[in-house]
């Protein structure tokens, strides 16, 4: 089967860098993906790694460390509208996707 | 807006009762999913349907019945509820069940169900 371990909360200043980790246990492996979901909303998708490394997407980086099941979502220049529950998720070998139980990232002024 | 509806937001039902929920998406995608999210817990899968084909039912109580009549709509038949079943029911798509497009979901903004 599969499990996804992350922080629980997070609590980070205006301005900061946050790391969100994620550990993984899976059966099989197709990659890891991030979603954002503000109180109330939609979880939103962020990005999605298949191959080791790091990704970038503006303020918003992903890594990926297959060997070491691992991965993180990188925040840099925290803004307050960043407060939000952040999902690591991984494919499962019948194509669908297992999430975490989420970290919880409060942003401070 | 990410091209998911769900109605209603909010639904507040006794054990008893029957209603529905309901899910559209204006993507054109194949794939559909319901999803419960209870309280520091992980989002749980339910029910997959692809190409209106139900391909996975996570062994979920018979209280809670799908129904996929075409591509662009999904419902979820709710009756005899517990206490327990309160939660965030999230549907969502994605362009194909596999493939490194089904990678990236797109989520309603959920109906919160309170049973009483």
């Amino acid at each position: 089967g599969q499990s996804l371990e992350q922080p629980s909360e997070v609590t980070a200043v205006e301005g900061a860098i946050v790391q969100i980790n994620c550990t993984y246990q899976t059966s099989g492996f197709y990659g890891l993906s991030w979603y954002q979901q503000h109180d109330g909303g939609a979880p939103t998708f962020l990005s999605y790694n298949a191959l080791d490394g790091l990704e970038e997407t503006g303020r918003f980086s992903s890594f990926l460390s297959r060997s070491d099941s691992y991965g993180y979502l990188l925040l840099q220049e925290l803004q307050m509208k960043d407060s939000a529950s952040y999902f690591c998720a991984v494919r499962d070998q019948g194509g669908k996707l297992i999430f975490g139980q989420g970290t919880e990232l409060s942003v401070k002024p | 807006e990410t091209g998911v509806t769900q109605t209603p937001r909010h639904l507040v039902m006794g054990m008893t009762n029957k209603k529905s929920l309901k899910c559209e998406q204006h993507l054109g995608h194949n794939a559909m999913y319901w999803y419960k999210q209870s309280a520091k817990k992980p989002l749980e899968l339910m029910f997959v349907y692809s190409l209106e084909e139900r391909v996975e039912n996570n062994s979920v109580p018979s209280r809670f019945s799908p129904e996929c009549p075409n591509s662009s709509h999904l419902f979820l038949h709710l009756h005899t509820l517990q206490p327990e079943d309160s939660a965030l029911y999230l549907c969502a798509s994605s362009q194909d069940l596999t493939g490194v497009s089904n990678e990236k979901l797109f989520f309603g903004s959920g109906t919160q169900l309170s049973v009483l």
